[in-house]
């Protein structure tokens, strides 16, 4: 199952809302999650199955979709959220979209 | 405090063999299923292989099956990854990742180690 992330860059401002999307080559149900990645840091799951925020996640990231269509919003961007974002699809062996880069 | 800590990365010649550990604490280890998950620099995230909580169950990617081999040892709170035939496309940084399961048993990689560097050349 492939996962196409778009944008694969974006540029925003402090207190923007951000979208980032994914679309899943088949239907996956809500069996994606969405991971934040700093430089030189691991991954950081922030939502799991489409919509559930992680625990100690800020609310201001949200998810939503179903089937092939899922989004990530963050809604009024913060400092420390300008990072690569991942979404990954675990309704077969999974995998990741190629990231979307968020830079100021 | 959770913790995943790899070890054994490193500088292999292609062909080359290596073995990777992930040491845990701070959680029941034998409770949760585990995974390997590469990232070639300046790329995206590639999961590799997984195991099951009691070890018994194990899956792996084209780009690795036949090559490499995922295990554990739950009383050493241990996993391993034993990778052999090491070409190039293998250097990554390789991250021990934890998988957790909610309570309608959707699956995601709630907490993933540092990461440690693989690089396959001669």
């Amino acid at each position: 199952i492939q996962m196409t992330q778009s944008p694969p860059s974006l540029s925003a401002s402090i207190g923007d809302r951000v979208i980032i999307t994914c679309r899943a080559s088949q239907r996956v149900g809500s069996y994606v999650n969405w991971y934040q990645q700093t430089v030189g840091k691991a991954p950081r799951l922030l939502i799991y199955a489409s919509s559930t925020l992680q625990t100690g996640v800020p609310s201001r990231f949200s998810g939503s979709g179903s089937g092939t269509d899922f989004t990530l919003t963050i809604s009024s961007l913060q400092p420390e959220d300008f990072a690569t974002y991942f979404c990954q699809q675990s309704y077969g062996d999974p995998t990741f979209g190629q990231g979307t880069r968020l830079e100021i | 405090e959770d913790q995943l800590v790899e070890s054994g990365g490193g500088l292999v010649a292609p062909g080359g063999s290596l073995r990777l550990s992930c040491g845990v604490s701070g959680f029941a280890f034998s409770e949760f299923e585990m995974s390997w998950v590469r990232q070639a620099a300046g790329k995206g995230l590639e999961w590799i292989s997984y195991i099951s909580g009691g070890g018994d169950v194990t899956n792996y990617a084209a780009s690795v099956k036949g090559r490499f081999i995922i295990s554990r040892d739950n009383a050493k709170d241990s996993l391993y990854l034993h990778m052999s035939a090491l070409r190039a496309e293998d250097s990554s940084v390789y991250y021990c990742v934890r998988e957790r399961r909610d309570e309608f048993n959707f699956p995601s990689f709630d907490f993933w180690g540092r990461g440690i560097m693989v690089t396959v050349s001669s």
